[in-house]
């Protein structure tokens, strides 16, 4: 059974550093792997996919690399703004049954 | 990537009764899934939707308390049935959209039980 584990839950940085967001899972037969980002009492929006036969994946400011022999994700967040306070989330995909499996998720605020 | 229509978008319901949540795809998309999101937790999967077959639940999901209509394969309902104040949670249903989007979600259902 596939599991998801982030580190850590909760980060607080000042405005202009670059941070790292973990994720780790336990089953190395993924399809892909999503990174979300979630703001307080709002849906989901999805940041990266990386397909199982990539490494990493850029959008803007943001990083995200898979390492399946080793089971784990990093999201890169490179000159954090305070915009960027949220809830990330990663998920990865069953090769087998499809089913997208969530970690905890890492909540970030960056300050001013 | 295709966009997901989630209905209604919160609502505040009395125990007992039951709520039925609607999710349209504006594409045609063979499996749909349905989580909860209990406050300050992530998200855990309920059940997979598939078009033409009965839905496949979760460990600790059981059919009578969370049947799911797919009647066709742009459209899933959810109902959670006669609910307690435990079911107070965000529901958000998803589906993967292809084209190397991933998996896309509605923007969820935040419902409260009295």
């Amino acid at each position: 059974k596939q599991e998801v584990t982030q580190i850590p839950a909760a980060l607080s940085v000042p405005e202009g550093e670059n941070l790292v967001l973990n994720c780790s899972f336990t089953d190395s037969a993924i399809y892909n792997l999503q990174w979300f980002r979630q703001d307080p009492g709002k849906g989901l929006t999805s940041l990266l996919l990386i397909q199982s036969s990539q490494r990493e994946q850029t959008s803007g400011r943001l990083n995200a690399s898979l390492d399946k022999s080793s089971g784990r994700s990093t999201l890169y967040i490179a000159a954090s703004q305070p915009g960027d306070s949220a809830t990330y989330l990663c998920a990865a995909v069953s090769g087998n049954t499809g089913k997208l499996i969530f970690g905890q998720g890492t909540t970030l605020q960056v300050k001013p | 990537s295709a966009v997901i229509s989630q209905k209604p978008s919160r609502d505040i319901c009395q125990r007992g009764t039951s709520l039925t949540i609607q999710c349209q795809v504006d594409s045609q998309v063979t499996m749909m899934f349905w989580y909860r999101q209990q406050p300050g937790q992530s998200l855990t999967l309920i059940a997979t939707a598939n078009q033409g077959s009965e839905a496949t639940y979760e460990s600790g999901f059981v059919i009578d308390k969370f049947p799911i209509s797919r009647p066709n394969l742009t459209f899933s309902t959810l109902t959670v049935s006669n609910m307690s104040p435990e079911d107070s949670s965000i529901y958000l249903c998803s589906a993967p959209t292809g084209g190397g989007y991933g998996y896309t979600f509605g923007s969820g259902t935040r419902l409260t039980v009295v």
